[in-house]
């Protein structure tokens, strides 16, 4: 069966780095992407981008980009998300969850089907 | 690219149906039928309830149902019960290999 299970809680103070990572078991890794999540205290969810497991490219959401980094390793079936520059309103549960490749000009599903338990980066001094 | 809009809570007794809005613009919702919607309870990962505006994934009750009209997706719970009481999200594809999710609506069951 699909397993996603996620790295643990994290603190950093302000200005460190972060990294997250996101091991996927029961299916074919590279067939699938790996989308980002965050949570904020408080607040609702909020989508980062993704990572395109088979390529490594990724797409980043426009307040994400050039502070946020999604890659992976194939050979363990784990995505990763760094976070540089860390402020205090980075505190959240940052999710992986799994959605469709894209392929032939779409993706083979536009729904995020299979969730990471979450991992909650605590951002203080 | 701002949040979809959800009411921040709805309620209603056992049994009773309820219906959460979620309400975007024509570059989202409005332009495609690609919104899915997410049950979550605290401390645990999200479980994914409707894809494709109205359609279910195997295992999910038919209780749950989606619609949409114009910019405005909807899920509806008939026959309400107590473990249906978490927070619920929508989400749309936006174009651009964007994705952009509501605030979460907050389901009280009485």
């Amino acid at each position: 069966q699909v397993q996603v299970v996620q790295s643990g809680a994290e603190v950093r103070k302000p200005g460190a780095s972060v990294k997250v990572s996101c091991k996927a078991s029961g299916y074919t890794f590279s067939d699938y992407y790996i989308h980002w999540v965050r949570q904020a205290p408080g607040q609702g969810l909020e989508w980062m981008g993704w990572i395109n497991l088979n390529s490594g490219g990724a797409h980043y959401a426009q307040k994400f980009q050039g502070w946020v980094s999604m890659t992976r390793d194939t050979s363990i079936s784990t995505a990763y998300l760094e976070l540089t520059s860390l402020k205090s309103d980075d505190t959240a549960v940052y999710s992986c969850a799994r959605g469709g490749a894209f392929s032939g000009g779409r993706f083979s599903f536009y729904h995020f089907d299979f969730w990471g338990q979450g991992s909650l980066v605590t951002v203080s001094s | 690219q701002s949040a979809l809009t959800q009411p921040a809570s709805v309620s209603g007794s056992p049994g009773q149906s309820i219906t959460i809005s979620c309400t975007g613009t024509s570059s989202d919702v409005g332009s495609y039928n690609l919104v899915s919607w997410y049950q979550h309870h605290p401390g645990k990962a999200p479980k994914f309830m409707i894809y494709e505006g109205n359609k279910r994934p195997s295992g999910v009750s038919n209780r749950f149902s989606g619609s949409k009209s114009g910019n405005t997706a909807s899920l509806t719970i008939s026959g309400l019960q107590a473990e249906d009481e978490a927070d619920y999200y929508c989400c749309s594809y936006s174009g651009a290999s964007t994705w952009v999710f509501g605030g979460g609506t907050k389901l009280t069951v009485l």
